[in-house]
């Protein structure tokens, strides 16, 4: 199985703060990484797909890079409605895992 | 609107069996791979299961093969995940997925909004 590595686990940030994520593979899965924000008592919601591709509807201050086995997942100017938690996913492989959240709260 | 509707959450005794199903709605559900996703309060999301799309070949995580089961029933739009053998540490939160496949990647999108399943005496 391949192992996902996502730090930090939470983070506090101010409103127009700029936010980095990053996520860490076991092997290289190319760029079949995806990334996840999740509000709480709501189901997840696709960010960005392919490691860097923004998924319609979501805001462009969102950006993904990396490929290989290194990622990252930029807010470039923090907005209250982005505090929430994010997760990682890779798509390379079965099991379908998940990186541990990282939690994104207001300072 | 595409859309994922889980249903069949509950409590259910340590031993005991349900049934979840998943409603889809929207798009064509014989054409893409499926998957459930659990959350356990307050953790993390942990991939399930999986079923391709006519349903001939299923993967499983480790912690749930051989009491999991997943199916689906494309002329009625629908996927189930029978689980029998329940343990306290099923209990969680447990999505439905549509996975996308298309060049350049793979991804979820959308999910459904989730059915708690609580296993306790």
């Amino acid at each position: 199985d391949i192992q996902m590595t996502q730090s930090p686990s939470s983070l506090s940030a101010s409103v127009g703060d700029r936010v980095t994520i990053t996520c860490r593979t076991s092997q290289t899965i190319t760029t079949y990484l995806n990334w996840y924000q999740q509000k709480s008592g709501k189901a997840p919601q696709l960010l960005i797909y392919a490691a860097s591709s923004l998924q319609s509807g979501v805001p462009s201050r969102f950006s993904g890079s990396g490929s290989g086995t290194d990622f990252t997942l930029t807010i470039s100017s923090l907005q209250p409605e982005d505090f929430a938690t994010y997760y990682c996913q890779q798509s390379y492989s079965t099991p379908r895992t998940f990186g541990q959240g990282t939690n994104v709260e207001i300072k | 609107e595409v859309q994922l509707e889980e249903s069949g959450g509950g409590l259910v005794q340590p031993g005991g069996s349900l049934r979840l199903s998943c409603a889809a709605s929207g798009f064509t559900l014989s054409s893409y791979w499926m998957h459930w996703v659990r959350q356990a309060p307050g953790k993390g999301l942990v991939w399930v299961s999986r079923i391709n799309s006519d349903g001939s070949n299923t993967n499983y995580a480790d912690s749930v093969k051989g009491r999991f089961t997943m199916s689906r029933d494309n002329a009625k739009n629908t996927l189930h995940l029978q689980m029998n053998s329940l343990r306290v540490e099923d209990t969680a939160v447990y999505y439905c997925a549509r996975e996308v496949d298309r060049t350049p990647g793979r991804w979820f999108d959308p999910w459904g909004q989730g059915t708690l399943v609580t296993v306790s005496s």
